[in-house]
């Protein structure tokens, strides 16, 4: 069973587009993380919910929107797509401070 | 807000040599995690450190925490083409459980 799923794995849209990014976690944890990975490979925090709750959110621009429904899903809408938007979205959770466990990744290419 | 540095951004060694990677960070951190992404995937935690002076050992990964607990390194032994990939260091803010990753270390190796 996968710890953390997230659809799709490959998503490639022409800009000015809408789309959604879905994450599911099994392990009963808490909290849960959206992560914007570059072509350097740096991995900048986007948003974290504990408990359904946004409890962070860094300077993203209004265009993403996170959504939790439960504490095991935390989705990503993003409106109007930019070309500076292509990056890899990872969705991550964790439990008190312990580990987190990342999904596979959505690739985003925006054309 | 707190920024954790890794250096160096990229390694290359020949198979059989040793790996050292350094994190620092302009503030006190309560903790230091360490994690590997393999290239097309996503990072995969390995451990965590908590004490001050902390030393763990994994086979051939070396985990230290500093005295001062603003800095971390990663020492691997006799690197094998297994071993290639990024490493981060992350550290938890336990306030608001926000994980800050650091820069990475790029390893390539050569066979």
């Amino acid at each position: 069973d996968t710890a953390v799923s997230q659809t799709p794995k490959y998503l490639v849209t022409q800009m000015g587009n809408d789309k959604s990014i879905k994450c599911e976690q099994n392990l009963g944890h808490d909290t849960m993380y959206w992560y914007k990975q570059d072509s350097k490979k740096f991995l900048k925090i986007m948003f974290s919910y504990n408990n359904k709750e946004l409890i962070i959110n860094e300077t993203v621009p209004n265009r993403f929107s996170p959504k939790s429904p439960d504490k095991a899903h935390l989705n990503l809408h993003i409106n109007s797509l930019e070309l500076g938007d292509s990056a890899v979205y990872f969705c991550a959770s964790s439990q008190s401070n312990t580990e987190a466990f990342f999904g596979q990744g959505t690739r985003l290419t925006v054309v | 807000g707190q920024q954790v540095m890794q250096i160096p951004q990229y390694q290359h060694v020949q198979e059989g040599e040793d790996f050292t990677t350094y994190c620092n960070s302009s503030t006190t951190l309560s903790n230091i995690q360490w994690y590997k992404q393999r290239p097309g995937g996503h990072p995969v935690f390995l451990i965590q450190l908590v004490k001050s002076g902390e030393v763990k050992k994994q086979k051939r990964l070396t985990f230290q925490f500093g005295e001062a607990k603003k800095n971390s390194s990663l020492h691997i032994t006799a690197t094998q083409t297994t071993d290639v990939g990024t490493y981060f260091c992350a550290s938890v803010n336990f306030g608001n459980e926000k994980l800050t990753f650091g820069t990475g270390t790029r390893l390539t190796i050569i066979p």
